[in-house]
């Protein structure tokens, strides 16, 4: 059974630093790992999705890694703003699965 | 815009009162989920349906329940709530020509009384 685990839980920065969230998976036979953000109350959005065959992607000031054979992957956050105050999740899809699985989230905190 | 709608936003129901969640979609999806995500938690999937074809997950409560009319429209319907069923509830979906990629509702939090 594939479960992610995401470190650290709760992460407070300030503004400008760059960062770094963890996402670990046990099961490395995936078809892809995707990083969503959550604003309080509010639906998932995709951030990035890592096929299986790539090392990493990346959006703006964000760039996420994948390490498949190690079963991990980082969210890279550059110049860090209050508006990325949010909940990231970490999600892969199973090889021959329909079914997305989720970390709890790491809850970054940007103070101005 | 395509996307992924759900109605309410809120709802609170009594407990035991049965209960029914929306969600449309105008992306022409295929494939429509539902996830249960409680406080601080992971979202954990309920079903999903592709087509029309439904899957249940195993550890899925039976008080839990889902209807797709048509392409457009999936609801879930909770036939007895308890106190432990308050959360957030997700809809998603995902297309043939992009399988891999959910695409989410901005939630209903549900609050049982």
């Amino acid at each position: 059974k594939q479960e992610v685990t995401q470190i650290p839980a709760a992460l407070s920065v300030p503004e400008g630093e760059n960062l770094v969230l963890n996402c670990s998976f046990t099961d490395s036979a995936i078809y892809n790992l995707q990083w969503f953000r959550q604003d309080p109350g509010k639906g998932l959005t995709s951030l990035l999705l890592i096929q299986s065959s790539q090392r990493e992607q990346t959006s703006g000031r964000l760039n996420a890694s994948l390490d498949k054979s190690s079963g991990r992957s980082t969210l890279y956050i550059a110049a860090s703003q209050p508006g990325d105050s949010a909940t990231y999740l970490c999600a892969v899809l199973g090889g021959g699965s329909e079914k997305l699985v989720f970390g709890k989230g790491t809850k970054l905190t940007v103070n101005p | 815009d395509a996307m992924v709608i759900q109605n309410p936003r809120y709802q609170v129901t009594q407990f035991g009162k049965p209960v029914t969640l929306s969600c449309s979609q105008t992306l022409n999806h295929n494939v429509m989920y539902w996830y249960q995500q409680k406080s601080s938690q992971a979202p954990k999937l309920l079903f999903h349906y592709y087509d029309k074809d439904f899957n249940n997950e195993a550890d899925t409560p039976d008080n839990f329940q889902s209807r797709r009319p048509n392409t457009s429209f999936c609801f879930l319907d909770i036939r007895s709530p308890g106190l432990g069923d308050a959360a957030m509830y997700l809809c998603a979906t995902s297309g043939r020509q992009d399988p891999e990629v959910r695409h989410f509702g901005d939630g209903t939090r549900l609050s049982i009384l």
